[in-house]
């Protein structure tokens, strides 16, 4: 079956940029997808398709895709932004679909 | 606005079984070709239960898929999951989810979500 792999944490002061990184054997050639988990709350979809933003997500919050790496980027990191962040392809191998481990976001 | 609610007892019996129901508000549940559960237990990541079609086509997560069951009932515009046999390792928070598809890509993303339901296994 197909593995995304997160890094459990990353951590950056307010204002600087926070990368997180999803990575899975050739990711590239699928569309992926972030969402946004708050303590006790449903998750919110922040990238779909690799870097297109929902409407009311801010332009600070970018994605790309290339490679064995998927990557979601927040830039001038806000209090706000700290959060737990999940990754979701589709493995067309298997036609289910797959979840990254998730990264915590903490803001210094 | 899209709206989905998960319902259903929030304490289950160890070898027992989970039912929960997700109630679709403010559109058709035909309106999307889609619709999953997902769970989180306490303290961990999501895990992809499964989906189900409009029309009752199922997909489900490999490691579960001998004891789950899912359903739709248009008339209540509404669907369900079952899983039977559960133990502690299934207390999570279980989640409904839209599924929306890509434009010419074989992909879905989950663009709608449930405030989710807390579900305990123990005696």
């Amino acid at each position: 079956s197909y593995v995304l792999t997160q890094p459990p944490s990353v951590s950056v002061a307010p204002g600087q940029t926070a990368r997180i990184t999803c990575g899975g054997n050739n990711i590239g050639t699928k569309s992926v997808h972030w969402y946004q988990q708050k303590p006790g709350q449903a998750p919110v979809l922040v990238v779909y398709d690799d870097s297109d933003r929902p409407s009311g997500i801010p332009e600070r919050v970018s994605g790309s895709n290339s490679g064995n790496t998927a990557t979601l980027t927040i830039s001038r990191v806000e209090a706000g932004d700290e959060a737990d962040y999940y990754c979701q392809v589709w493995d067309s191998s298997t036609d289910h679909q797959v979840f990254g481990g998730g990264t915590k976001l903490t803001v210094l | 606005q899209l709206q989905l609610q998960e319902s259903g007892p929030g304490l289950v019996k160890p070898s027992g079984t989970l039912s929960l129901t997700c109630a679709v508000s403010g559109d058709s549940i035909s309106s999307s070709d889609w619709w999953t559960w997902v769970r989180q237990p306490p303290g961990k990541g999501l895990e992809w239960i499964g989906e189900i079609s409009h029309s009752g086509s199922t997909n489900y997560n490999p490691s579960l898929r001998s004891r789950v069951t899912m359903s739709v009932d248009k008339s209540k515009n509404q669907f369900s999951l079952r899983l039977t046999s559960v133990t502690a390792a299934d207390t999570a928070v279980y989640y409904c989810a839209r599924m929306h598809p890509l434009d010419l890509k074989p992909s879905y993303y989950f663009d709608s979500w449930g405030q989710g339901t807390l579900v305990t296994v123990s005696s």
